[in-house]
């Protein structure tokens, strides 16, 4: 069974257009996590989520936004989209209340175009 | 501000020998320090975690120092085997408001040659 999983694999959409990616995780975690990697491949928080609190990285425009329907899940929303939004998002998850390992997804290539 | 540097974005080394790669970090005192491996198209996998009062931490043929005073942590893969060419991550974590988020540096892509 696939610990942490997103869909889509790939998304290809327009500037201007509002986009979905979804995250799942059965690991029983209560803190998910949403990451960026761009092209030099270098990977940077964008959010982080348990049921208590949203902590935002400051420098994560607001036209992102995380929506979690319940534990398992935390979806990122994204609106107005433009090219410097092309890139990789990952989820992960872990447990909550200590530094502890994370789990990431597969990744969601996402291109601007 | 706060900045990791890994110490070079590609290694290369002979199968079987030991590759050392070098997390250094400034402007920062992590608690803790992680470790994850990168293969093309995937997501990182967790490999160690090693903690401020820790000097050494070891798995299987993986071992990880951090000094906090040099402000580094070394990692080294023994006996080498090009199954372990993958690109290397160090992360540090910092706690704030009940949360533990992790910074990570850009990596070493580690190549072990047959």
């Amino acid at each position: 069974d696939t610990a942490v999983s997103q869909t889509p694999k790939y998304l290809v959409t327009q500037m201007g257009n509002d986009k979905s990616i979804k995250c799942e995780q059965n690991l029983g975690h209560d803190t998910m996590y949403w990451y960026k990697q761009d092209s030099k491949k270098f990977l940077k928080i964008m959010f982080s989520y348990n049921n208590k609190e949203l902590i935002i990285n400051e420098t994560v425009p607001n036209r992102f936004s995380p929506k979690s329907p319940d534990k398992a899940h935390l979806n990122l929303h994204i609106n107005s989209l433009e090219l410097g939004d092309s890139a990789v998002y990952f989820c992960a998850s872990s447990q909550a209340g200590g530094p502890y390992e994370q789990y990431f997804g597969p990744g969601t290539r996402l291109t601007v175009t | 501000s706060q900045k990791i540097e890994q110490n070079s974005e590609a290694l290369n080394i002979q199968e079987g020998k030991t590759a050392t790669l070098t997390c250094n970090y400034t402007n920062y005192s992590p608690a803790y320090l992680q470790w994850y491996r990168q293969d093309p198209g995937r997501g990182p996998v967790f490999l160690l975690l090693i903690r401020e009062n820790e000097k050494e931490k070891r798995k299987e043929r993986l071992k990880v120092t951090f000094d906090t005073t040099l402000k580094q942590s070394l990692f080294h893969i023994t006996a080498s085997q090009p199954a372990d060419s993958a690109t290397y991550l160090c992360a540090l974590t910092r706690s704030g408001a009940g949360s533990y988020q992790l910074t990570f540096g850009k990596g070493t892509k580690l190549s072990v040659i047959p």
